[in-house]
C-alpha cells in the first residue's frame, strides 16, 4: 500500500442496510477525515479524527459513525442507509509538512436505493 | 456564516492563460488551499497560501489577499490535461477546511 486506500470503490445498497466504508493509510498521518461530495456542493466533512482514539463530528455527521482504533484505519459506518446518503465518499489524511495538505483516497461511490 | 464562492464553470483555449477566482468568508483564517480534481478521481493538492501575494509553481500560480478575502489560481500555457475541476478551500481558525463547490475548467483546442 502506498498512500491512502478506500474500499469498496463502488457499491449499490438497499435502503435500511448497514454499510461500512473502509479507509487505510500507510503514511502514519495523525489526522484523518471523511468527506462526501455531491454535485454542485463543496466537499462536506462528515467526521474527523485528530489522532488514534479520538473522533469528532463534522458538518454533516447524522446517520454516520466512525472509529479510530489505530493510526492506519478510519472506517465510516452507515447504520441504516437512506437514499440521501447516495454520494461519493472520500477519505483523507493530513500531511505533517508545512502546508498540512490533505491526501485523498480514490473515493467510494455509494448508491442507496 | 462561513462561505466560499467560485465560478461554476469556465472555458479557455489550449495555450492560453486562465484565472479562477475565489472569495471566502470564514471564522478566522489560517490559509487558502487549491486542489485539482479530474472527473471521477480524487482531489490532489496544488497550492497553499498563508501570506498575501503570489506564489508561483511552474505553470500554476496562486494569489492571496487576506484583507479582501480573495484568492485566485492562475494557469498558464494551458494544456488539454488541465481540464478538471479546481477546488478552493479556506482553513478557519480551528484548522478546519471550508470548501467551495469547485470550478469546472473546460479546455478547447
Amino acid at each position: 500500500i502506498a498512500g491512502i486506500t478506500q474500499a469498496p470503490t463502488s457499491q449499490i445498497l438497499a435502503a435500511g442496510r448497514r454499510m461500512t466504508l473502509r479507509c487505510t493509510q500507510d503514511m502514519r498521518h495523525n489526522a484523518m477525515y471523511w468527506y462526501r461530495q455531491d454535485l454542485g456542493l463543496g466537499l462536506r466533512l462528515i467526521h474527523y479524527s485528530n489522532t488514534a482514539g479520538t473522533t469528532g463530528k463534522g458538518e454533516v455527521p447524522d446517520g454516520y459513525s466512525v472509529s479510530r482504533a489505530n493510526t492506519d484505519d478510519f472506517p465510516l459506518t452507515l447504520a441504516s442507509a437512506v437514499p440521501s446518503q447516495t454520494s461519493v465518499y472520500f477519505c483523507a489524511s493530513k500531511g505533517q509538512g508545512d502546508t498540512g495538505e490533505l491526501f485523498f483516497g480514490e473515493g467510494s461511490r455509494l448508491t442507496v436505493l | 456564516g462561513q462561505n466560499i464562492d467560485q465560478p461554476t464553470e469556465m472555458t479557455a483555449t489550449e495555450g492560453a492563460i486562465v484565472q479562477i477566482n475565489c472569495t471566502y468568508q470564514t471564522s478566522g483564517f489560517n490559509g487558502l488551499f487549491w486542489y485539482q480534481q479530474h472527473a471521477g478521481e480524487a482531489p490532489t493538492f496544488l497550492s497553499y497560501n498563508v501570506l498575501d501575494g503570489l506564489e508561483e509553481k511552474g505553470r500554476f500560480s496562486s494569489f492571496l489577499s487576506r484583507s479582501k478575502g480573495y484568492s485566485y489560481l492562475l494557469l498558464k500555457e494551458l494544456q488539454m490535461k488541465d481540464s478538471a475541476s479546481y477546488l478552493c478551500a479556506a482553513e478557519d481558525s480551528n484548522y478546519q477546511l471550508i470548501w467551495g463547490a469547485g470550478t469546472k475548467l473546460i479546455i478547447k483546442p
